[in-house]
């Protein structure tokens, strides 16, 4: 089966412009998540959505980063405006909810340079 | 949430076993231990969970103390591919929360 495809692989913007990120997620997998791994650290959840609800968007910087999934398929992630600490990749993954394992599947990332 | 603590790094040889230690002392009933990796360049994926028995799949098995408050992830050949950040986490089992709380893992090295 396909995996969880994101773009662009790479960005690199100024400080203060905008960006977005694009997840396909697996077909079928009703849970999506975005997460932000800043360079020698883990992978920090930023928002699940569960279909095209969010589930917990609590770690999520609101003032600057938004996300939406529409038809409960396909998610975008946007910073506006973005900042130096911004720099990060964002790392998409997507789970069903069948057995008990809710094995997430991670797609490649997109890697953001913020100068 | 419960926390776990994993070394920082460590290395093994290739084609030797790899045992990963992690140390959960403060897990509750209903936490499932799951491991994930990250190779370079790559998101993570999935290696292997378990509760309370201890698991094996075909990339590695996973041995829960008795009282749950360690677990160890075995390699039982390693290959340069093996060589991955390697993530021990608590997810809580609960209905409607499959979160899951990434520390800073372990990296493997893998000397040919």
């Amino acid at each position: 089966e396909a995996g969880v495809a994101q773009s662009p692989r790479y960005k690199i913007i100024e400080k203060r412009q905008s960006v977005a990120f694009w997840c396909n997620p697996i077909s079928g997998h009703a849970t999506l998540y975005w997460y932000q791994q800043i360079l020698g650290q883990g992978p920090k959840l930023l928002i699940q959505f569960q279909n095209n609800g969010v589930v917990d968007d609590s770690q999520l910087p609101k003032d600057r980063f938004s996300a939406e999934r529409l038809k409960g398929v396909d998610s975008t992630l946007k910073i506006q405006p973005a900042k130096l600490e911004d720099s990060a990749v964002y790392l998409c993954a997507s789970s069903s909810l069948r057995g008990d394992s809710y094995e997430q599947y991670f797609g490649p990332g997109t890697r953001l340079t913020v100068t | 949430d419960a926390k776990t603590t994993q070394p920082n790094s460590m290395e093994s040889n290739e084609e030797e076993p790899v045992h990963l230690p992690c140390n959960h002392s403060t897990i509750s009933g209903t936490d499932y231990i799951h491991w994930y990796r990250q190779l370079p360049s790559q998101g993570p994926e999935y290696v292997i969970h378990g509760l309370t028995s201890n698991v094996n799949n075909r990339m590695a098995s996973l041995a829960i103390a008795e009282d749950r408050k360690s677990s160890t992830l075995i390699l039982h050949r390693a290959t340069l591919r093996d060589a991955a950040v390697y993530y021990c986490i608590l997810r809580y089992s609960g209905a409607g929360s499959y979160q899951l709380t990434f520390g800073k893992g372990t990296k493997l090295s893998v000397i040919p």
